[in-house]
C-alpha cells in the first residue's frame, strides 16, 4: 500500500497570500496524484489530478506539480473561499490511498 | 445535472447489516467504474471498494474485505454497499464517487461525489 504524507498539518494564511501544500508518497506513483478539496459539511471537491491537470471549473489559481514521490499543491493568491481541507490521493495501484489532509486556516 | 446521491444509512448495532444505494443521473453510468469512500467525522478519507463498469473487477480495502460487498444495477443506475458484521470502527459518512474516466479500472481520480450517508454503528 501507498502511504502518502501531506505537510504541514495546519496552514495558517492570510487571503492574497500563496498556499504551498506537499505531499509524499512512499513509493513512486509516477504521475497519479490527485488533489482535492473538502468544505465542512461538504463532499471533496476534486481540484487536480494527474498532478497538474485543472479539473473542470477550477480556477487557474490551483496548481499542481512534482513527479515520483514528491508533489505540491499550490494556491497563487488565497481567497476567502479556498480555506479548507486539502488531501492528495494516489491512483498508481490498488488500494487506493488518500493522505491524512492539510488544513488551510485563516490567520 | 451530474449527480449521485446516496441513502440507507442509519443506526446499526454492531453485528449488524447494512445496505446503502446510491443513484447515479445525469452521466452514462454503466460506462463508468464507481466507488465508495468514507469518512469518519472529524477524520480523513478512506477508500473501501471498487467496481469496473462492466462488473468484470472489484477491488477492496483490507478493512473491509469478506464484510462488505459492492454492486451496481446498471439498468438502474444504482451502485450498492451491503455492509455485514459491522463495527463500532465502521462508524462513517459514506461517498459513492465516480472515475472521471470511463470503462478502465482506474483507482480514481474521483470527479464527482454524493452528498454521503452516515452510517452509525452503536448498541
Amino acid at each position: 500500500e501507498v502511504v502518502l504524507t501531506q505537510s504541514p498539518a495546519t496552514l495558517s494564511l492570510s487571503p492574497g497570500e500563496r498556499a504551498t501544500l506537499s505531499c509524499r508518497a512512499s513509493r513512486s506513483v509516477s504521475a497519479y496524484l490527485a488533489w482535492y478539496q473538502q468544505k465542512p459539511g461538504q463532499a471533496p471537491r476534486l481540484l487536480i489530478y494527474d498532478v497538474f491537470k485543472r479539473a473542470t471549473g477550477i480556477p487557474a489559481r490551483f496548481s499542481g506539480s512534482g513527479s515520483g514521490t514528491d508533489f505540491t499543491l499550490t494556491i497563487s493568491s488565497l481567497e476567502p473561499e479556498d480555506f479548507a481541507v486539502y488531501y492528495c490521493q494516489q491512483r498508481s495501484g490498488w488500494p487506493a490511498t488518500f493522505g491524512q489532509g492539510t488544513r488551510l486556516e485563516i490567520k | 445535472q451530474v449527480q449521485l446521491v446516496e441513502s440507507g444509512g442509519g443506526v446499526v448495532q454492531p453485528g449488524g447489516s447494512l445496505r446503502l444505494s446510491c443513484v447515479a443521473s445525469g452521466f452514462a453510468f454503466a460506462t463508468y467504474g464507481m466507488h465508495w469512500v468514507r469518512q469518519v467525522p472529524g477524520k480523513g478519507l478512506e477508500w473501501i471498494q471498487f467496481i469496473r463498469s462492466d462488473e468484470t473487477e472489484k477491488q477492496s480495502a483490507d478493512s473491509v474485505k469478506g464484510r462488505f460487498t459492492i454492486s451496481r444495477d446498471n439498468s438502474r443506475n444504482t451502485l450498492y454497499l451491503q455492509m455485514n458484521s459491522l463495527s463500532l470502527e465502521d462508524t462513517a459518512v459514506y461517498y459513492c464517487t465516480k472515475n472521471r474516466d470511463s470503462v478502465g479500472s482506474y483507482a480514481g481520480p474521483f470527479d464527482i461525489w454524493g452528498q454521503g450517508t452516515l452510517v452509525t454503528v452503536s448498541s
